[in-house]
């Protein structure tokens, strides 16, 4: 499978712990975006990458929150001392884009994060 | 928060039947996007509408877009079971994709 892919696809942690996701986009895209997703709403935008450089970072993503995409290749996100409201799925897409603009996002399958 | 609004929230038809969805949105956009997603699982590209064209088709799919209202609609022709799904259009004018709260469909058999 050529698809992008996150891990793990669950995860269940208590308050205050740390957590990291991963994920690996499709080989030749150098754009890479993380959204998160609560029940009943749409993905927000949380960061993007183009190859190796985070470019943008939304409101959303506290202090707490860091992401990297080391070598342009799979990006991980962390979230450090973990609270509730940070329950959610969290969405990882890639593609590709040579100016400006942006095409069709291909999405993994998701990371739940549930935080007791 | 959401940036766009989608119309109906939830949407109950019976099998073979169309169904309708419609978007808003609050910039201007270079183009407008609709996903699907399956409960629990990742989101999936139908249709990409650019801003200078008014209308697409793809398969059972077609897409409008009025860019004077800020509106674009969805229609699913001769709706299948496995049409059920959410429904979400997303927009963008720079480098990301804003989405909108969804549509909930429901196809029963």
């Amino acid at each position: 499978d050529t698809g992008v892919s996150q891990d793990p696809r669950h995860k269940i942690t208590k308050r205050g712990q740390n957590v990291t996701f991963r994920c690996d986009p499709i080989s030749e895209h150098n754009r890479l975006y993380w959204y998160r997703q609560t029940l009943g709403q749409g993905p927000e935008f949380l960061t993007y990458f183009q190859n190796e450089a985070q470019l943008e970072k939304s409101r959303l993503l506290s202090d707490r929150f860091s992401a990297e995409r080391p070598k342009g290749s799979f990006s991980t996100l962390e979230i450090q001392r973990t609270e509730q409201g940070d329950s959610a799925m969290y969405l990882c897409a890639s593609s590709f884009s040579v100016s400006g603009g942006i095409g069709e996002l291909f999405f993994g399958e998701g990371s739940r994060l549930t935080v007791l | 928060s959401q940036q766009g609004e989608e119309d109906p929230q939830a949407l109950s038809i019976q099998e073979g039947e169309n169904a309708t969805m419609n978007c808003s949105y609050k910039t201007s956009i270079n183009n407008l996007q609709w996903y699907r997603q399956n409960s629990g699982r990742g989101l999936v590209h139908l249709i990409l509408i650019r801003s200078n064209e008014r209308e697409k088709h793809s398969g059972r799919l077609r897409v409008t877009l009025d860019t004077s209202k800020k509106s674009s609609s969805l229609l699913i022709t001769a709706s299948r079971a496995a049409d059920t799904a959410s429904y979400f259009c997303a927009y963008t004018n720079d480098y990301k994709l804003s989405f909108g709260a969804g549509t909930t469909v429901t196809v029963r058999a």
